[in-house]
């Protein structure tokens, strides 16, 4: 089974600032690696396929980018409405799995 | 639009089955490549990935629970259905119906989900 790290755990934010995740995969899963945004109550929902494939609807200041094990989540100009936790989920080999989340806090 | 509403008990009591259903609308669970999945997330924690199920009959399970999980489709209600034999309380959590797709590049994100359903494993 690959597992999935990521950094950091929790995050506190102000806004416009520049937000940075980290996931690093325990294997190499080439680019079949997604990002989800959990906002409290709500289901997850996808904001980057394949490493760096954007979403139609999902806005653009989320980006990312990585390969093989080591990939990145960035938000740039962090807004109010993205205080949530985030998630990376890796679709190379079965069983399919995700990180443990890093939770973004709005200072 | 494709919409996933889960449904289920609330409560189950220890070594019991706990029974899911997930209504598609919008859309046909017989469509494609499509595969339909179920997840679940204990509180407070990270997703787990369940099983996948394809209209045809094609299953893959996680092997963390393929002893004690059952997934199935019925392609006259436009249902896909969850069962999880001898639960205890680490089975606790907010179960998610979602969508998958395996095209050319691999198994894409899981996109839509539920809205999901909270069961509790108590006595």
């Amino acid at each position: 089974e690959i597992v999935l790290t990521q950094s950091p755990d929790f995050q506190s934010v102000t806004p416009k600032e520049k937000v940075t995740i980290t996931c690093r995969a325990s294997q190499s899963i080439s680019s079949s690696l997604h990002w989800y945004q959990q906002k409290p109550g709500q289901s997850p929902k996808v904001l980057i396929r394949y490493a760096s494939q954007s979403i139609s609807g999902v806005p653009s200041r989320f980006s990312g980018s990585g390969s093989g094990t080591d990939f990145t989540l960035t938000i740039n100009s962090l807004e109010a409405e993205d205080a949530a936790t985030y998630y990376c989920h890796q679709s190379s080999s079965l069983p399919h799995t995700f990180g443990p989340g890093t939770k973004v806090d709005i200072k | 639009q494709v919409q996933l509403q889960e449904s289920g008990p609330g409560l189950v009591k220890p070594s019991e089955t706990l029974s899911l259903t997930c209504t598609v609308s919008g859309g046909s669970v017989s469509s494609g490549t499509y595969y339909w999945s179920w997840l679940r997330q204990p509180p407070g924690k990270a997703l787990e990935w369940i099983a996948y199920i394809h209209y045809s009959g094609n299953t893959i399970y996680n092997p963390s629970l393929k002893r004690r999980v059952a997934i199935s489709v019925d392609t006259s209600k436009n249902q896909i259905s969850l069962k999880v034999n001898s639960v205890t309380a680490a089975d606790t959590a907010v179960y998610y119906c979602a969508r998958a797709d395996y095209g050319s590049s691999g198994w894409l994100p899981f996109d839509p989900w539920g809205q999901g359903t909270l069961v509790t494993v108590s006595s």
